[in-house]
């Protein structure tokens, strides 16, 4: 049971360039989110997934996108990235039937240059 | 914006001593958890009281829920030189579509504890 699994660990990109990171689970939880957390802000929702097939958006999801084809898998997608995105990225899942807790990945730290 | 608000900022503590932390919020809640996050690693689910509860306790961990003064306290006892962390508390809100599966995390707390 690997929990929440999240790839790549680490990545550099140039201003512009496109990547995507993938988080899985293997909890069959319903729920799954995507954090970004940068020094003395805490974490800031960037877009969450109630159930296959479905996103919505967070509190700052300008330049990111999402995709949940699959239960356990929850992409983040950055189109055009900017140096304001170089951050450490958390993917978190959930489910009502476990307490609502949320369990965490061990982040994606990413440099856009 | 920010739900929760943690204070201390940072506490720097002896190995033995306990540690408290304190976390703010503005609005109602369904439940408030409380994370702990080790330097380079993912958060780390603590307790969790939910807003009908005033205290909670979980080996050295206590939580307290005061809903009247939307405010909580974390309270680690005999504090070791690995509770040295970050902790995180979340807030799950009643109006997050009807459910609580979403969480507006505070800043945090840096807690040393020296050997």
């Amino acid at each position: 049971n690997a929990g929440v699994t999240q790839t790549p660990k680490f990545r550099v990109l140039k201003t512009g360039q496109s990547m995507t990171l993938l988080c899985a689970q293997d909890m069959n939880h319903e729920y799954m989110y995507w954090y970004r957390q940068d020094p003395g802000m805490g974490l800031r929702l960037i877009h969450y997934s109630v159930g296959e097939g479905t996103t919505a958006k967070g509190e700052v999801p300008d330049g990111y996108n999402v995709s949940r084809l699959k239960k356990q898998n929850f992409l983040l997608g950055l189109e055009s990235a900017a140096p304001s995105q170089t951050s450490v990225y958390f993917c978190a899942s959930s489910s009502r039937l476990a307490g609502d807790e949320q369990f965490f990945g061990p982040g994606t730290r990413l440099t856009v240059l | 914006s920010q739900q929760g608000e943690e204070d201390p900022q940072a506490l720097s503590i002896q190995e033995g001593e306990n540690a408290t932390m304190n976390c703010s919020y503005k609005t109602s809640i369904n439940n408030l958890q409380w994370y702990r996050q080790n330097s380079g690693r993912g958060l780390v689910h603590l307790i969790l009281i939910r807003s009908n509860e005033r205290e909670k306790h979980s080996g050295r961990l206590r939580v307290t829920l005061d809903t009247s003064k939307k405010s909580s306290s974390l309270l680690i006892t005999a504090s070791r030189a690995a509770d040295t962390a970050s902790y995180f508390c979340a807030t799950a809100g009643l109006n997050s579509g009807g459910s609580n599966y979403k969480l507006t995390f505070g800043k945090g707390t840096l807690l040393t504890v020296n050997p």
